[in-house]
């Protein structure tokens, strides 16, 4: 089944800790990013990817990293996390980048729900 | 304002209505696009419309966008309760060569009342 898979679904950590949210695509999509969302904000975009070893920052890249060593995974890193962290992040990846005109839709994971205390 | 932004931002109406939702942007676009989110859950496609074209239809869903008022609408016909959900639209921004972010507006909640 084609999907984007992400872990942990939900996660209660405090302020300074490290934590690694994991991103996992199975359909061999070029483009994947990381969106968080929040209440009356909609989506912002946190950082994209257009290939291996291609990111690009977003909206809200500050306290944010990701790596794209491999095609199918992109994480996405807090090496310090603060409470204006907390939020509900989402991953998605689709076969081409934007700039193609792609006919293919964005792919979204289920999300992680992240609280920073 | 965000690039993106939808009209209204919640929108309850009786089954078997049709539902109309409204998203305006500011830069040119290659495309706009409309997601569902049920509540939880994460987005899902719905529908991709050029730049270069001014209607698309697929299944209950009708799609039209003037690029001239940088704006698009989604029309949902014949409501059912499964339609209850957040819709969005995004978009890229064909005037900044090199970008590929999408941007997504903030979201009309959609409430069907059976």
């Amino acid at each position: 089944e084609a999907q984007v898979t992400q872990n942990p679904r939900y996660l209660i950590t405090v302020t300074g800790k490290k934590l690694t949210v994991t991103c996992s695509q199975n359909m061999n999509h070029e483009y994947m990013s990381w969106y968080r969302q929040d209440p009356g904000l909609g989506l912002r975009q946190i950082y994209y990817s257009m290939n291996v070893e291609v990111t690009d920052k977003g909206d809200v890249p500050e306290g944010y990293k990701v790596s794209r060593k491999e095609k199918r995974n992109f994480p996405l890193i807090l090496e310090s996390p603060s409470p204006n962290q907390t939020s509900l992040y989402f991953c998605a990846s689709s076969s081409t980048t934007l700039r193609e005109g792609s006919n293919q839709p964005q792919h979204f994971g289920d999300g992680t729900r992240l609280s920073i205390l | 304002s965000q690039q993106g932004e939808e009209d209204p931002q919640a929108l309850s109406i009786q089954e078997g209505e049709n539902a109309t939702m409204n998203c305006s942007y500011k830069t040119s676009i290659n495309n706009l696009q409309w997601y569902r989110q049920n509540s939880g859950r994460g987005l899902v496609h719905l529908i991709l419309i050029r730049s270069n074209e001014r209607e698309k239809h697929s299944g209950r869903l009708r799609v039209t966008l003037d690029t001239s008022k940088k704006s698009s609408s989604l029309l949902i016909t014949a409501s059912r309760a499964a339609d209850t959900a957040s819709y969005f639209c995004a978009t890229d921004d064909r005037t900044n060569f090199g970008n590929e972010k999408l941007t997504f507006g903030t979201g009309t909640r959609l409430t069907i009342i059976p």
